[in-house]
């Protein structure tokens, strides 16, 4: 079936304003990741869903960080009052199960906050 | 503390020749390890992983990687380079208690023809 797909590819938001950013996992994966990409770094964690419960958010960098799975598929990753050091690449990623599986990555929103 | 190190930024290797990325690690427990690889503007493609067994793990496109405990390392490797795997490559590691992938800055691997 269809990998992980996310949207929009391309956000710019001028400071202040809120954004959402969309994860589409594989259906039918149980574990949801959301992570942060800055330019020529490796990927930092944000949060982790397993369903519908958000069972880690200790990566979320503040409070203006927020992201729901309510049905247990597709994520929003929130972003309020959005500041330049949000800028980066948010990627999502999907996995069978919770334990060793293999995370399969989405191609990532590149957030621009000007 | 969990933690990746990808010692190199940069590996340029002829086309044809064999390449090797380096990483090694730090983690509690008993290593999960990975190596994905980010072709730009593209999202991260799994190449391969290691959990438990024979220390040489073998993936996708010709790649493999080698498990070593005593040296705490997952080299990644290849026998004959092609162009075309020019691209970023990252290490990822998590331990057995947990499930946060912990990743490392990333190696730009460049083929020369």
């Amino acid at each position: 079936g269809a990998g992980v797909s996310q949207s929009p590819r391309y956000k710019v938001a001028k400071r202040g304003q809120d954004v959402a950013l969309r994860c589409d996992p594989i259906s039918g994966h149980v574990s949801l990741f959301w992570y942060q990409q800055a330019l020529g770094q490796g990927p930092e964690f944000l949060t982790y869903f397993q369903n519908e419960a958000q069972l880690d958010k200790s990566g979320l960098p503040s409070d203006r960080f927020f992201a729901e799975r309510p049905e247990g598929s597709v994520s929003t990753l929130k972003i309020q009052r959005t500041q330049q050091e949000d800028s980066a690449v948010y990627l999502c990623a999907s996995s069978e199960h919770s334990s060793t599986d293999t995370q399969y990555f989405g191609p990532g929103t590149r957030l621009t906050v000007l | 503390a969990q933690s990746v190190a990808q010692p190199e930024d940069q590996v340029n290797v002829a086309e044809g020749n064999p390449l090797t990325v380096k990483c090694t690690y730090s983690v509690s427990g008993n290593p999960y390890l990975f190596w994905y690889v980010q072709y730009p503007n593209r999202g991260l493609q799994f190449l391969l992983k290691y959990i438990t067994g024979d220390n040489l793990v073998k993936g996708s496109y010709g790649f493999e990687a080698e498990f070593n405990k005593s040296q705490t390392s997952f080299h990644l490797k290849k026998p004959s380079a092609l162009v075309s795997d020019s691209a970023l490559y990252f290490c990822a590691v998590r331990g057995d208690s947990n499930y946060q992938l912990i990743w490392g800055a990333g190696t730009k691997l460049i083929i020369k023809p």
